[in-house]
């Protein structure tokens, strides 16, 4: 039972260049969720799933995309990179509407 | 929306001294408050959690209080030791159908030999 995992670890993106944050959990969670944090600040919500093919908006979303086609996985799209989106990106899933789990996250850096 | 203020920022405590951490919430529906302690280069990880029926709940050596009135709660560390060091984040939800945290900027603790 790995619980959350992410990847890539760490990546460093160009300004308007493209990538996907993979996450998977192995705990059959309904719910799942992606924050980012800033630099001495708390998390924010950028996505969140219910289920697999429901999807929503956090408190950040602008600039990212997701997709849920399977209980398992939960990817965060970035189309066009801007270094606001320098971050560090967690991803977490939940049984239920409470108790979350988050894995070890994606440091990414936008020059 | 919820905001969720948190203090303090920093905080060194001896070992075998009490820590404290206070929050405030904004939102009266928030329901679910989560503590989670993230170690460097970690993801958080849930320590304790109180929900709004519950004024008080402990594990341990760790407690939450919740005053729904006045809408704080705080976390409580007794004995600490060298290993609870690292940040902790309060966090507040309306549970309906999904958690959506909002966090606290987060305490660092440091705890001195």
């Amino acid at each position: 039972n790995a619980g959350v995992t992410q990847t890539p670890k760490f990546r460093i993106l160009k300004i308007g260049q493209s990538m996907t944050l993979q996450c998977t959990q192995d705990m059959n969670h309904n719910y799942m969720y992606w924050y980012r944090q800033d630099p001495g600040m708390g998390l924010k919500l950028i996505y969140y799933s219910v289920g697999a093919g429901i999807t929503d908006k956090g408190e950040v979303p602008n600039g990212y995309n997701v997709s849920r086609s399977t209980t398992e996985d939960f990817p965060l799209r970035l189309e066009l990179a801007a270094p606001s989106q320098t971050s560090v990106y967690f991803c977490a899933s939940s049984y239920g509407p409470e108790t979350q789990y988050f894995g070890p996250g994606t440091r990414l850096l936008v020059l | 929306g919820e905001n969720v203020e948190q203090h303090p920022s920093t905080l060194s405590v001896q070992e075998g001294d009490s820590a404290v951490i206070k929050c405030t919430y904004s939102d009266s529906a928030s329901n679910y408050f989560p503590w989670y302690k993230q170690e460097l280069g970690k993801g958080p990880q849930l320590i304790i959690d109180i929900r709004s029926n519950v004024g008080e709940k402990k594990d341990q050596r760790i407690a939450v209080t919740l005053n729904k009135t006045a809408k704080h709660f705080s976390l409580h560390i007794t004995e600490t030791q060298p290993e609870d060091s690292a940040v902790y984040f309060c966090a507040a939800a309306f549970t309906d159908t999904a958690s959506k945290l909002t966090f606290g900027t987060g305490t660092r603790l440091q705890v001195t030999l």
